[in-house]
Order: structure tokens, then C-alpha cells, then sequence
């Protein structure tokens, strides 16, 4: 079956530009997660979903960033006022449920200039 | 707080060599899950086995064996009779709460033939 999909695989933008992060999950899975990479390091996470609504976002490094999940399945990130230091692999998870294995989507290369 | 090491930052061997790759985690939680994901050079992240708390059996997938012990809060990995294709970086995370993952730094594994 198909697994987690996440559009654009890369997104360059500029300085102070609002970008917009798409995932789209594996069907039937409940459960959404956000995490960011950088260079040489594990990823961090960033907020997860629970159907609709964002169950946690502790991990929200400020409020430039913001996610939603409307009908419970496709997830957007969004980053307001882009900064160079927001370059990153952003990587989608899905889950059947809360609790059980993540699975991966490629991510999305953002480099802010 | 919740930790997940990695001292090995990058190990190389030789194909058909045993390695194994080192994970320490932190937590104060009696209940939690350990993961192993593996991110080849395309970038996604594999998942490659889940291990509850409580359940410190070790495993063995084919070439691939995992050594749990709670007391040394340890969660190791070995491939055995490696190959040119597990070359990767390999990623030890822990799971609390039923959610987020926590990742190690991870570990560079390079097999050359």
C-alpha cells in the first residue's frame, strides 16, 4: 500500500516568505507527527495529531510555525516569516494510533535564503 | 527528561564484518517504548523494530539482532555479516507518553567492500 507522501520533496524561499508543508498519511492511520532535521542530527519533534485536532505541540519552536489537520487525514505545516535558521528536512510520521510504530514519509528539503 | 545517546558518530567496516551499534536512553517512565529506524542516503526513514519496556527478550530479524537491557538502560543493535547495502545512518529513539519520538544523534555505519 502507499505510505506516507509529503509534498514538495524541496522548497527554497526566501527570507521573511510563508511556506506551506504538506502530508499526506497512510490511510487509516489516526495519528500525525511533525518532526524537523538538521544537518547531522536526529529528528526533533514538532507537534502531533490525534484525528483533527493537535494533541501536543510542545515542540513548536515559536509562533511563526503553525499546523493543522482539518478533516483528520492530509496535514499542512505552515511557517510564517521564514528565517534561514527554519532550513531543514521537515519529516511527516503516521500511526495506526497513538502509541504504535511511526512510519516515515521522505520529508521535505526547505532552504530559506 | 527523556534522552536517547549515541556515542558512535560514525564506525566504517569491512563487508562481511559484525557490527554493533551503541544506544543509551533516560527516563523516569516505567512504561516506554525503544525504537531502531534506519536512514539510507535517500533520506527516508526505515522503521526496523519496536521494543517495549517490558519486554527485554532479545530479538533476531535475519542479519539483524537486538540486545535489550533495562539494567544498563541499553538498547544495542548488531548486523551481522555486513553488507555494502547497510550502509546508512541508524537511529536509536525512545517513545514516552505514546507519541513523540525521542532520537539519538545517530550512529554513521559505513561498509565498504
Amino acid at each position: 500500500g502507499a505510505g506516507v507522501s509529503q509534498t514538495p520533496s524541496n522548497k527554497v524561499t526566501e527570507k521573511g516568505k510563508y511556506v506551506e508543508l504538506r502530508c499526506d498519511p497512510i490511510s487509516g492511520h489516526t495519528a500525525l507527527y511533525w518532526y524537523r532535521q538538521s544537518l547531522g542530527q536526529g529528528p526533533e519533534f514538532l507537534i502531533y495529531f490525534q484525528g483533527t485536532g493537535a494533541a501536543d505541540d510542545s515542540g513548536l519552536p515559536n509562533d511563526r510555525f503553525f499546523a493543522v489537520r482539518p478533516e483528520g487525514s492530509v496535514s499542512t505545516l505552515k511557517i510564517q516569516r521564514t528565517e534561514r535558521g527554519d532550513s531543514a528536512v521537515y519529516l511527516c510520521a503516521s500511526s495506526l494510533v497513538v502509541d504504535e510504530t511511526q512510519y516515515f514519509g521522505p520529508g521535505t528539503r526547505l532552504l530559506v535564503l | 527528561a527523556q534522552k536517547v545517546t549515541q556515542a558512535q558518530t560514525e564506525i566504517s567496516v569491512v563487508e562481511k564484518e559484525d557490527v554493533t551499534l551503541d544506544c543509551v536512553y533516560e527516563t523516569r517512565d516505567t512504561t516506554y517504548y525503544l525504537f531502531w529506524y534506519k536512514q539510507p542516503p535517500s533520506g527516508e526513514l526505515v522503521f526496523l523494530i519496536r521494543r517495549n519496556s517490558f519486554d527485554e527478550q532479545n530479538e533476531i530479524s535475519g542479519r539483524y539482532s537486538w540486545n535489550f537491557q533495562k539494567s544498563t538502560s541499553s538498547f544495542n543493535f548488531t548486523i551481522t555479516a555486513s553488507q555494502v547495502v547497510d550502509s546508512a545512518v541508524y537511529f536509536c529513539a525512545l517513545s514516552y507518553n505514546g507519541n513523540k519520538l525521542v532520537f539519538g544523534a545517530g550512529t554513521i555505519l559505513r561498509v565498504k567492500s
